[in-house]
């Protein structure tokens, strides 16, 4: 079964420092979304992309983030100077053309900021 | 916007109980309705959905049906087992052009032997 991957799976940065995690999605899906959970909370949405830009975003998603799709298969997050209440799980997540039938999610990078 | 409310846990069974998780929902139209699970230390899994009202949505022994009159798809299986454990979410997407899912904040189950 097509999976998505992320990697790393966990990744440990100093404050202030920038990160950037990596997905890459299902081949054929055209939709691409990171979320994100807090330990304890909900999984929040961050931003979703489609066609080299992107299509919706949340409040979360200010100026420190940033997506990019590198090449034909990459899908990454970027983080410009991380803050402590940016430790989290941080999902990618895509779909094809009928989100409906719902979204194929990875296995998560666990972002811890010390 | 839209929201969806899930019952709190931590829940705590015995093998081979019945099973309830409730989850309500707040949305206009038409969402789609989804269950994902999240084994320990593992990502997001697509456990099950319903696309619209009436609809059952089914898998690996768990069923939900979508209840547009009490805006609700509760999560229930008949004989949970110990490999059920896990965090169980229920989410949402809109029926707009929307594509980003709204989750609840995940019921916690935990069924001992």
């Amino acid at each position: 079964e097509p999976e998505v991957t992320q990697t790393p799976s966990h990744q440990v940065t100093q404050m202030g420092q920038e990160v950037i995690l990596r997905c890459v999605p299902i081949s054929n899906h055209l939709y691409f979304y990171w979320y994100r959970q807090i330990l304890g909370q909900k999984v929040e949405f961050l931003v979703s992309f489609y066609n080299n830009e992107i299509s919706e975003k949340s409040e979360i998603f200010d100026d420190q983030f940033s997506v990019e799709r590198p090449d034909g298969s990459n899908f990454t997050l970027k983080i410009r100077s991380t803050k402590l209440e940016d430790s989290a799980m941080y999902f990618c997540a895509s779909s094809d053309r009928a989100p409906r039938e719902g979204y194929t999610f990875g296995s998560g990078t666990r972002l811890t900021v010390v | 916007g839209d929201s969806v409310t899930q019952m709190e846990g931590p829940v705590t069974l015995s093998e081979e109980a019945f099973l309830t998780i409730n989850c309500t929902y707040t949305a206009t139209g038409y969402p789609s309705l989804f269950w994902y699970v999240q084994y320990p230390g593992e990502g997001l899994q697509l456990l099950l959905k319903a696309t619209k009202a009436d609809d059952k949505g089914s898998n690996k022994g768990f069923e939900a049906t979508y209840r547009k009159e009490t805006t609700s798809f509760h999560l229930e299986k008949g004989s949970v087992q110990v490999s059920d454990s896990a965090v169980y979410f229920c989410a949402l997407k809109s029926s707009g052009s929307a594509r980003q899912l709204t989750f609840g904040s995940g019921t916690q189950l935990t069924v001992l032997p």
